[in-house]
């Protein structure tokens, strides 16, 4: 079985300033994907980036970019230039090859942007 | 990506009553949904996948007979929670998988409330 680690329940930034979000997961798969998903307050699973295992390029969308060492396997977030938007609740998922497209989560990081 | 709608949004009942929930693709033909159960505070856990016009499949320790779920059309799918009891009280979140892999869209939640 998967599993998927966020040891960090809760962090907070300030604005303008960078952050990140630290995942490891287990897995004996050689190929699948990781995700990173932000719950905001109203709920809404909204899709932050994700990435191919099989690509060694860091995936990067605006301020979010990732960290993702397969060896280690680590998949953290960094926001840069924080914003109060930001602030949310931050799954970190895994989908194996041969789960049917089910995601399996993270505890979850709860993300505070400051003023 | 896909526009995903659940009905209702949220729902109180009284023990021992059965609670329908719907999760609608309103812009794509969804061959593949899931259904998770979300407690407060906690991760999203994946109660089951729904393919479309087959039985769905349960994770371990969720009772198929409690939880009903029919994928009778490639844009509906349904979830009945059976005989709810307080414990079933939870946000119920619906997803739809997307033409590729890595692509899953996600559905506003329920937030069912058994009194």
């Amino acid at each position: 079985a998967q599993t998927v680690t966020q040891s960090q329940p809760e962090m907070s930034v300030q604005e303008a300033e960078t952050v990140t979000l630290s995942c490891t997961y287990d897995t004996s798969e050689n190929n699948y994907y990781l995700f990173w998903y932000k719950q905001p307050p109203s709920r809404q699973m909204i899709l932050v980036i994700r990435q191919e295992a099989y690509k060694q390029q860091n995936a990067t969308e605006n301020r979010f970019s990732v960290n993702f060492q397969k060896a280690a396997k680590s998949f953290s977030l960094k926001i840069s230039d924080s914003q109060l938007g930001d602030t949310a609740m931050y799954f970190c998922a895994f989908m194996p090859p041969n789960s049917g497209y089910a995601l399996n989560f993270g505890k979850g990081t709860s993300l505070l942007v400051t003023p | 990506g896909a526009v995903v709608s659940q009905h209702p949004s949220r729902v109180i009942c009284k023990s021992g009553t059965s609670v329908k929930i719907e999760c609608r693709s309103l812009d794509f033909q969804a061959t593949t949904m899931f259904w998770y159960r979300q407690f407060p505070k906690q991760s999203l856990m994946l109660m089951a996948t729904s393919n479309e016009g087959s039985k769905a499949t349960y994770e371990q320790g969720v009772e198929k007979d409690k939880f009903l779920i029919n994928h009778a059309s490639l844009t509906l799918s349904t979830l009945t929670v059976t005989s709810a009891h307080p414990e079933d009280s939870s946000f119920y979140i619906c997803s739809v998988q997307g033409d590729h892999i890595n692509e899953q869209f996600f559905g506003p939640g329920t937030r069912l409330t058994v009194l």
